[in-house]
């Protein structure tokens, strides 16, 4: 069974600073990886995705993450982040033979300081 | 907007009482699935269904059944509710013609509270 580890289970960081998210997972087989965006009393929405090629990859508000097979990582990094980005951060994965059922880490929660 | 709701949005139970939360959606997604969101535990899958009638246990599927007779609804059921059942439920979709399996759409949660 796959499993995700999100290193972090808070990040304060002040407005304009870069951010870095870590994430880690276990897998025997080949996965799909994701990162999902969770504002305050909203649901999940999808930041980011590898699927294959490019391990870097570019997601949505200025987000981007990179694949290292190696290291078993998926790294979330925003250059400077604004107060709007105050949210709960989760890493997912999916076996790429099993199609979409996704595998969460337990959640990165950053609040953005002015 | 993939179109999924969610109801109720809150809930207040008692410990041993029914409770029964729905997700719809409009599009004809065929997957559908159950997630509890737990601090610390990110989200884990309870139950999902690759179309109608067709239901399969998740990682925490304990305490729930489900049930989707027709595409757009899969209703999770706490048989008799527990305070350890206490969670925001998050019901996803994908499958839809045309679009990537991976695309899993959220809805905006349902916040049950066992007492």
């Amino acid at each position: 069974a796959q499993s995700v580890t999100q290193l972090d289970s808070q990040v304060p960081v002040f407005e304009e600073a870069p951010v870095e998210l870590r994430c880690n997972y276990s897998s025997s087989v080949s996965v799909y990886l994701f990162w999902y965006v969770q504002y305050p009393n909203q649901g999940l929405q999808l930041l980011l995705k590898y699927l294959s090629g490019s391990t870097l990859v570019k997601g949505i508000n200025g987000f981007e993450a990179e694949f290292n097979k190696s290291q078993t990582s998926f790294h979330l990094r925003k250059p400077s982040v604004h107060i709007s980005d105050t949210a709960e951060y989760f890493c997912a994965v999916s076996l790429k033979a099993a199609g979409n059922k996704l595998t969460f880490g337990g959640g990165t929660r950053v609040l953005v300081k002015p | 907007d993939a179109g999924i709701t969610q109801s109720p949005r809150h809930k207040v139970t008692e410990t041993g009482t029914p409770v029964t939360l729905r997700c719809h959606q409009t599009e004809n997604h065929r997957y559908m699935y159950w997630y509890r969101q737990d601090p610390g535990h990110g989200l884990r899958l309870i139950h999902y269904s690759y179309g109608v009638k067709d239901t399969d246990k998740g990682e925490v599927s304990d305490g729930y059944s489900v049930s989707r007779s027709k595409t757009e609804d899969f209703l999770l059921t706490l048989e008799s509710a527990t305070s350890s059942q206490t969670s925001v439920y998050f019901c996803a979709i994908n499958g839809l013609a045309g679009v990537p399996l991976y695309e899993q759409y959220f809805g905006p949660g349902t916040r049950l509270t066992v007492t």
